[in-house]
C-alpha cells in the first residue's frame, strides 16, 4: 500500500540551526502538506503546497520556514533558524483533490 | 477560524467498556471527518459523514453527524485494547482543502 514516507523520525538541533525535514508524498498526488504538532496540543496546520508553489499558510509558517519540491519526488520543509519553541512532531501529507488526506508518520523535532 | 472543541480531553476506560467522544462547533460544515493519531504514528482517516443525521458504522465504531452539521459523536462498543489512541475530530477548510483538526481526545482502555 503507498505511503507517505518522512526523514529522519527523530531530529535533534541546537537553537539557531537550519533543519530540513524530508517528505516522499504518494506519488500520484499532486496537492502537499505541512502539519505541526505540539507535545500535548493539537495538530495544526501550516502549509499546503501545490503546482509549485504555496498555495495557503498559516500565520505559524512565518518567514523563517519555506518549503521546496527539489524534484519530482521530495517535499521539503525547512526551518531557517530554529527556536526552542519549534520543537514539535511536523507531519507531510498528500492527496488527490476531494480524496482521503496521507499522512506520514512524522519527524520529531527536539531544538536544545 | 473554525475552531472544533473535543469532550472529554482524556477518557481511561476498562476494557469492555461503552465510550462516547464529542465533537462540537459553532459552525456549519459541509462534512467532517474523523481521524485516529497512534503514538508516534500520523493521523489516520477513519471516516468522513457528509449528510446532517447521518450514521456510519465502521466495526464497533458508529459515528454520528448532527441534524444542524456542527457537531458529531463518536461512539465505541465494548472498547478494545487496540482503540488505544489519540481521536480527532476534523473539517476541511480552503479551496486546498487543508485539514483542520480539533483538540482531540486521548482516549486509553486498560485491558
Amino acid at each position: 500500500e503507498p505511503e507517505v514516507t518522512q526523514t529522519p523520525s527523530h531530529q535533534v538541533t541546537q537553537m539557531g540551526q537550519e533543519v530540513i525535514l524530508r517528505c516522499v508524498p504518494i506519488s500520484n498526488h499532486l496537492y502537499f502538506y505541512w502539519y505541526r504538532q505540539i507535545l500535548g496540543q493539537k495538530v495544526e496546520f501550516l502549509v499546503s503546497f501545490y503546482n509549485n508553489e504555496i498555495s495557503e499558510k498559516s500565520e505559524i509558517f512565518d518567514d523563517q520556514f519555506s518549503v521546496e519540491r527539489p524534484d519530482g519526488s521530495n517535499f521539503t520543509l525547512k526551518i531557517r533558524s530554529t527556536k526552542l519553541e519549534d520543537s514539535a512532531m511536523y507531519f507531510c501529507a498528500s492527496r488527490v483533490f476531494d480524496h482521503e488526506a496521507f499522512f506520514g508518520q512524522g519527524t520529531r523535532l527536539t531544538v536544545v | 477560524t473554525q475552531l472544533l472543541e473535543q469532550s472529554p480531553q482524556f477518557l481511561s476506560i476498562q476494557e469492555g467498556e461503552n465510550l462516547t467522544v464529542y465533537c462540537n462547533s459553532s459552525s456549519v460544515f459541509s462534512s467532517l471527518q474523523w481521524y485516529r493519531q497512534e503514538p508516534g504514528e500520523g493521523p489516520v482517516l477513519l471516516v468522513t459523514v457528509v449528510t446532517g443525521g447521518e450514521v456510519k458504522k465502521l466495526k464497533r465504531l458508529t459515528f454520528q453527524f448532527g441534524d444542524a452539521r456542527k457537531d458529531s459523536s463518536l461512539h465505541i462498543t465494548a472498547a478494545q485494547p487496540g482503540d488505544t489512541g489519540l481521536y480527532l475530530c476534523a473539517v476541511l477548510s480552503g479551496g486546498y482543502q487543508k485539514v483542520t483538526f480539533g483538540t482531540g481526545t486521548k482516549l486509553q482502555v486498560i485491558p
